[in-house]
């Protein structure tokens, strides 16, 4: 049980498109949602965290208007990279939380990895 | 603020050698969490141990074993006969253990480990 999804694994964009990248908990509802950055040969950084039904909360120097993100499902995140640069080339790493769910209370999913020509 | 200094950015072992990764933490919560994750080539975090502030005892798991020590700040992690399958960057993280707030669940990650095993 347990497992969170993201559709794509990977993608290639021209620059200056948009992409959406999901994050799905497939046998659970998640009342938050993470939306990590992940550089080659870097740590995971905080992007924004996501409560379903309401805004989502960006870390300190994360652009919301071009990574907007939206929570409308105890199931569903989405986060969209707008007019993507090639600067925003990354590895994008959802995770989803239930409140007192199991000793690991967040969940990862796989991983989008984002190359933007 | 929350820190988490993973000072060994790459080991490098010959397999069946032990291992220690270290990891050194900052933060003024007197509850907080102290996590463990695996990132293998394919990048899926795999989640290794979570440890609260007010559980000090060693844990083993197999070849795992974690030593958590307050007074340090340090929850370093041992592999023991080393095998390749546990080439991977490992993560140590941290987690306020406050209830609610817009900073509750976040996770604070070291800069990693990069651990390879040679056969």
């Amino acid at each position: 049980g347990a497992v969170v999804s993201q559709h794509p694994s990977w993608v290639i964009c021209k620059s200056g498109t948009s992409v959406k990248i999901e994050c799905r908990s497939l046998d659970f509802q998640a009342t938050t949602m993470f939306w990590y950055r992940q550089f080659p040969k870097q740590s995971l950084m905080l992007m924004a965290t996501s409560n379903e039904g309401s805004k989502a909360t960006y870390e300190q120097g994360v652009e919301k208007d071009k990574f907007l993100i939206n929570h409308a499902s105890l199931t569903l995140s989405t986060l969209t990279v707008t007019s993507a640069h090639p600067e925003d080339s990354s590895f994008y790493i959802c995770s989803a939380r239930v409140l007192g769910l199991s000793y690991n209370e967040q969940f990862f999913g796989p991983g989008t990895r984002l190359t933007v020509l | 603020a929350q820190k988490v200094t993973q000072a060994q950015t790459e080991i490098s072992v010959v397999e069946k050698e032990d291992v220690t990764l270290d990891c050194v933490y900052e933060t003024r919560d007197t509850t907080y969490y102290l996590f463990w994750y695996k990132q293998p080539p394919s990048g899926e975090l795999v989640f290794l141990i979570r440890r609260n502030s007010f559980d000090e005892q060693n844990e083993i798991s197999g070849r795992y074993s974690w030593n958590f020590q307050k007074s340090t700040s340090s929850f370093n992690f041992t592999i023991t006969a080393s095998q390749v399958v546990d080439s991977a960057v490992y993560f140590c993280a941290l987690r306020n253990g406050l209830l609610g707030g817009t900073s509750y669940g976040k996770l604070t990650f070291g800069q990693g480990t990069i651990l390879t095993v040679h056969p």
